[in-house]
């Protein structure tokens, strides 16, 4: 089975970075795009981008162009998202999410991001 | 871009059926055979139930169903059961590469 390995849960403070990752375990990785997800608490899904491993060819939502970036290591079969400085409405559930054929295929388990002074 | 459009809530009782809408337009739904739903159960990660409208993955029952016409595609859960309540969403590709969720719709079984 597909396993999507998400790092853990962050706690940071307004104006810090970050930067969250998603190791896709499967043989086939390279043939996939991860996707970014975010879910703050008690809200819908929203589609933040994503990354194709067999390149470096990279999409975002008009929402979150600007305001993140995301990134891939081919070498170590993972993807990031990233931030330069986060603010308070960053908080949510991020989930990395394995895409191709125009949906998602699998999800990761999800990084909590709790920004808070 | 919007979020599709879903109803925020929809309820019915054990072994009746439900169905779930999702309004776009010609940009997303209307246009792409591109249309997949997914389920949430409360502090999960979301799951596929359908995909390409209509396709079901291995391992979901065959009393979920979907199905599209114009610029809306709905999701139809038969023979309701406890277990089918959830949160559900659309999701859909749109134009310029770009991907986008419809806002949820928590399914209630009474």
């Amino acid at each position: 089975e597909v396993q999507l390995e998400q790092s853990g849960a962050e706690v940071k403070k307004p104006g810090e970075s970050l930067r969250i990752s998603c190791k896709d375990s499967g043989h086939d990785f390279a043939k996939f795009w991860i996707g970014w997800v975010r879910q703050v608490p008690g809200k819908g899904l929203e589609w933040m981008g994503l990354t194709y491993f067999g390149g470096s060819d990279t999409r975002y939502s008009p929402s979150f162009q600007g305001q993140v970036t995301i990134s891939n290591d081919k070498s170590i079969s993972t993807a990031f998202l990233q931030w330069s400085s986060l603010k308070a409405s960053d908080t949510a559930m991020y989930y990395c999410a394995r895409q191709k054929d125009f949906y998602i295929h699998s999800w990761g388990q999800g990084t909590l991001v709790t920004v808070s002074s | 871009q919007s979020a599709l459009t879903q109803p925020p809530s929809a309820s019915g009782s054990p072994g009746q059926s439900v169905t779930i809408s999702c309004t776009g337009t010609t940009s997303d739904v209307g246009g792409y055979n591109a249309v997949s739903w997914y389920q949430q159960h409360p502090g999960k990660a979301p799951k596929l139930i359908i995909y390409e409208v209509t396709k079901r993955p291995s391992g979901v029952p065959d009393r979920v169903s979907g199905s599209k016409s114009g610029n809306t595609a709905s999701l139809t859960v038969s023979g309701l059961q406890a277990e089918d309540e959830a949160e559900y969403y659309c999701f859909s590709y749109t134009v310029n590469d770009n991907w986008v969720f419809g806002g949820g719709t928590k399914l209630t079984v009474l």
